[in-house]
């Protein structure tokens, strides 16, 4: 089993709808990771959590939002999803110190 | 964090060594090297990172220049799997959280 679970894997979205895509790792790790990765821009951060009380704007958190529901557990959602929101999403796991990320395999997300 | 520069591309056939350069040029000093891959379909992978001294680990090697301004992935033997983007980041000890993954190398391993 991935260490790192992202569902759904991929998803069709219509303008306007909000949408949450989910996050589970198995690691025991205390930090939590969204990402976007967009063609020829690399990956960007959007939020991160060091606990389940501790959350952070990363440099793209406008139109998401999230929640840490338990160490284990980060949603990313999308309260009115938009077209420019089409891309590839990614949920990372990190352990303390100078860890290195752990990623899931992403969630291809549409917007039509 | 310091920026790094990669090549768009590399080529290499399978079986050979691949060196897999990175500039940081305005590294400082608590700077820590991070290489991390992303295989087709899938999420980044961690692949090695370093301080000042060489690296080995299974998948790879990291060599630093003495300087720091610059380093080398090595893959000793080459696989048709080792067909990926490859990423150079910088990260701090203790600093950021916001990792800059620029746009990496694809390495393509011709059969």
């Amino acid at each position: 089993d991935a260490d790192v679970t992202q569902t759904p894997r991929n998803r069709i979205t219509k303008t306007g709808k909000r949408i949450m895509l989910e996050c589970s790792q198995t690691k025991g790790h205390d930090r939590m990771y969204w990402y976007r990765q967009d063609p020829g821009l690399g990956l960007r951060l959007i939020y991160y959590s060091f606990d389940v009380k501790d959350i952070n704007k990363g440099e793209i958190s406008d139109g998401y939002s999230v929640s840490r529901q338990a160490q284990a557990k980060f949603s990313l959602s999308l309260e009115s999803a938009i077209p420019n929101q089409t891309a590839l999403y990614f949920c990372a796991t990190r352990g303390p110190g100078n860890s290195p990320l752990h990623f899931g395999n992403g969630t291809r997300l549409t917007v039509t | 964090d310091a920026k790094t520069t990669q090549p768009n591309s590399m080529e290499s056939n399978e079986e050979e060594p691949v060196h897999l350069p990175c500039n940081h040029s305005t590294i400082s000093g608590t700077d820590y090297i991070h290489w991390y891959r992303q295989l087709p379909s899938q999420g980044p992978e961690y692949v090695i990172h370093g301080l000042t001294s060489n690296v080995n680990n299974r998948m790879a090697s990291l060599a630093i220049a003495e300087d720091r301004k610059s380093s080398t992935l090595i893959l000793h033997r080459a696989t048709l799997r080792d067909a990926a983007v490859y990423y150079c980041i910088l990260r701090a000890q203790g600093g950021s959280e916001k990792l800059v993954f620029g746009k990496g190398t694809k390495l393509t391993v011709n059969p």
